[in-house]
């Protein structure tokens, strides 16, 4: 079965540190990978996805297929990156053109 | 804000009633998608539809409804066999190459 998992619900950190965000899948093949990001009173919006190989906002992520992680980084957190994230996968196995979405990590970066 | 829209923003319903959340999309995209957002849960797929006249269960079907007779709009009802309705729901809409566009979401609270 296709799953996504991000261990952690909560993560706080202070301004200017780096940060990681935890991203594991199963999926028998070749998925696409996303991050979503949900800020405070905005909606649901895509941040990066893994075939863009893009830096969006200071933030990467690599897609590792050994490790079957997909984490999201950023060298130095800034207090406007605080909100909720999402890891997504899709592929041939969920379906058509489906999302099945990680339980999400909210990201805290105090002052 | 435009692209995809979702009405109401709140909507309470009493026990036992049936209530229909709207979603609508101007971008000539022709997958639809409802999901459900519960604290700790992630978003979960309710419905989808990938063109007009069809549709197909999500995950978690069971006591929701939908229609798609327009291209443009995909409804979403909530009726009095959910059991646990009260929930943050999101609709969102896809074209052939890019990823999920997500609405705004309705927040359904039942007293």
């Amino acid at each position: 079965a296709q799953r996504v998992t991000q261990p952690e619900k909560l993560l706080s950190v202070f301004k200017g540190a780096p940060v990681e965000l935890k991203c594991n899948y199963s999926y028998s093949g070749s998925p696409e990978l996303f991050w979503y990001v949900q800020y405070s009173r905005q909606r649901l919006q895509l941040l990066l996805r893994h075939i863009s190989r893009e830096s969006i906002k200071g933030f990467t992520a690599d897609l590792n297929k050994g490790e079957t992680s997909f984490h999201l980084k950023k060298p130095f957190a800034q207090e406007e990156d605080s909100a909720m994230y999402y890891c997504a996968l899709s592929g041939m196995n969920t379906g058509f053109q489906k999302l099945v979405f990680g339980t999400g990590t909210r990201l805290l970066v105090s002052p | 804000d435009g692209g995809i829209t979702q009405s109401p923003k709140y909507l309470f319903r009493k026990e036992g009633q049936n209530v229909t959340l709207s979603c609508e999309q101007n971008l000539n995209h022709d997958a639809m998608y409802w999901y459900r957002q519960d604290p700790g849960q992630g978003l979960r797929l309710i419905y989808y539809s990938q063109i007009v006249n069809d549709f197909q269960k999500g995950d978690i079907a069971e006591g929701y409804s939908v229609s798609r007779e327009k291209k443009e709009s995909f409804p979403l009802t909530v009726t009095s066999a959910q059991k646990n309705p009260t929930a943050f729901y999101l609709c969102a809409s896809k074209g052939t190459v890019d990823t999920q566009y997500f609405g705004p979401g309705t927040r359904l609270t039942v007293l």
